[in-house]
C-alpha cells in the first residue's frame, strides 16, 4: 500500500516568516494530495489540495507543489500567524482504492508572536 | 445542515466492554469512513464504505466491525475493547473520486 512520509514533525517559526512542510508518497498511482489543519481538540479541516495534473496551487497565503516525479508535495505557507499554529496533515489518494486516503503523521506548527 | 455528527464526545470503557459509535451525515455523499487517531501516527483508516449495505477493511480493522444500514449512517462497534484500542476516533465523508475527506467532531474513547 502507499506510505506517506512527513517533515518535519515540529516546526517553530517567528511570526511572519514562512513555513514549509514536505511530505514524500511511494505509490505512484496516487493522484489526489489534501492537506488538513486541525487545532488542538477539533476536527482536521481541509486547507488546500492539489490534483496530479497540476504543479502548484495557492490560495492567499498558502500554497502547494507538487513533484510527481520525485513523489513529493509541499506545503507553503506565507506571511505565518500565531492562528496558524496547529498540527497539519498531508494525504495522498489513489482512485484505485476508492479514494483510501493515506496521512502522513503530522506536523505541529508554533508561531511564536 | 449539521455535516458530520459523531456521537459520542466521550467515553470510558473497561476491558472486555463493549460499545458503538454512530456517525450521522447529511451530505448525501456515498463514501464513509471511520479513521483513528493515536499522537504521532497520524489517521489511520479502519473501515470503510463505499455505499448503503456495503463495508470494507481499512489498515487496521482487528477488533472492530461497522455496518451501513442506512446511506447516512454509518456504525463503528467494539464488541470486546482493549487497552490499545484508546484513541480518537473520527468519521468522515466524501463525495467521491478524488474529493477532500469533511471529519465529524471525533470521539475520545479510553479503555482502562
Amino acid at each position: 500500500g502507499e506510505n506517506v512520509e512527513q517533515h518535519p514533525s515540529t516546526l517553530s517559526v517567528q511570526e511572519g516568516d514562512s513555513a514549509v512542510i514536505k511530505c514524500t508518497y511511494s505509490d505512484s498511482a496516487s493522484n489526489y494530495f489534501p492537506w488538513y489543519k486541525q487545532e488542538l481538540g477539533k476536527r482536521p479541516q481541509l486547507i488546500i489540495d492539489i490534483r496530479s495534473n497540476v504543479g502548484e496551487k495557492k490560495d492567499q497565503r498558502i500554497a502547494v507543489t507538487l513533484n510527481k516525479t520525485a513523489k513529493h508535495f509541499s506545503l507553503h505557507i506565507t506571511e505565518t500567524q500565531p492562528e496558524d499554529s496547529a498540527v497539519y496533515f498531508c494525504a495522498a489518494s489513489s482512485g484505485y482504492n476508492f479514494n483510501k486516503f493515506y496521512f502522513g503523521s503530522g506536523t505541529k506548527l508554533n508561531v511564536k508572536p | 445542515n449539521a455535516g458530520v455528527t459523531q456521537t459520542p464526545k466521550f467515553r470510558v470503557l473497561k476491558t472486555g466492554q463493549s460499545m458503538t459509535l454512530l456517525c450521522a451525515q447529511d451530505m448525501n455523499h456515498e463514501y464513509m469512513y471511520w479513521y483513528r487517531q493515536d499522537p504521532g501516527m497520524g489517521l489511520r483508516l479502519i473501515h470503510y464504505s463505499v455505499g448503503e449495505g456495503t463495508t470494507a477493511k481499512g489498515e487496521v480493522p482487528d477488533g472492530y466491525n461497522v455496518s451501513r444500514l442506512k446511506k447516512q449512517n454509518f456504525l463503528l462497534g467494539l464488541e470486546s475493547a482493549a487497552p490499545s484500542q484508546t484513541s480518537v476516533y473520527f468519521c468522515a465523508t466524501n463525495q467521491g473520486y478524488n474529493s477532500p475527506l469533511h471529519f465529524g467532531n471525533g470521539t475520545r474513547l479510553t479503555v482502562t
